[in-house]
């Protein structure tokens, strides 16, 4: 089945400092991929997607690219911020309907942006 | 335009006890899924529904049901609450294609 992998965290940074936060996946299909990001005590909110490959998702100052080569959809801030903080997930949704456009996500990563 | 919402927000129910968590929304949406959250573990999906009248299993269906009597409506139901339903549950929708938007999260705690 389809799956996603992210990197583990705690992350924490400095402010203005860069962000990378690794995903990879796996799927028997072409996905779309997304993420979403959840601020303490809230629910998931989309931050940005893509859905075909080179496609570049950009949102807020984060960025990912889809790379269908290396089943990857890094995401990227260049100068993160205090209210950065959150916890951070990658996940992919068939585009078909084949699979009821069900999210698949990864374990998620939380960033806290330190002054 | 409320999106999704979920009732209650909080619960705290004791081993064998049952309660329904309630799901809903108003934008039309075809798409409803039930997850839970637990710490590193990600979202998993409990059940979905394609449409008014519809169910499905997801990846950690045992010891729920489900039920969509009317389109903007998904309630997730547990008969007899075991410890290891505790977790914070997170109702979505989505037109096919677009986005899902999520409910704020219902958190479980069984005594």
């Amino acid at each position: 089945g389809d799956s996603v992998t992210q990197m583990e965290g705690p992350v924490t940074l400095s402010e203005e400092a860069f962000l990378t936060i690794n995903c990879t996946y796996t799927a028997t299909g072409y996905p779309s991929l997304f993420w979403y990001v959840q601020y303490p005590g809230e629910g998931l909110q989309l931050l940005l997607k893509a859905t075909k490959a080179d496609d570049k998702g950009s949102n807020k100052g984060f960025e990912a690219t889809y790379r269908k080569e290396t089943t990857s959809f890094h995401l990227e801030k260049g100068s993160v911020q205090v209210s950065d903080s959150a916890v951070y997930f990658c996940a992919l949704s068939d585009r078909s309907g084949a699979g009821s456009y069900q999210l698949t996500f990864g374990k998620g990563t939380k960033l806290s942006v330190i002054p | 335009n409320a999106g999704v919402t979920q009732t209650p927000k909080f619960r705290v129910l004791k081993t064998g006890q049952s309660m329904t968590l309630l799901c809903a929304q108003d934008m039309n949406h075809e798409y409803m899924y039930w997850y839970r959250q637990d710490p590193g573990m990600g979202l998993r999906l409990i059940h979905y529904s394609v449409g008014e009248g519809t169910t499905a299993k997801g990846e950690v269906p045992d010891g729920y049901n489900v039920s969509r009597l009317k389109k903007q409506n998904f309630l997730l139901g547990l008969e007899s609450a075991a410890p290891s339903q505790t977790s914070v549950y997170f109702c979505a929708s989505r037109a096919a294609g677009f986005e899902a938007f999520f409910g704020q999260g219902t958190r479980l705690t069984v005594v």
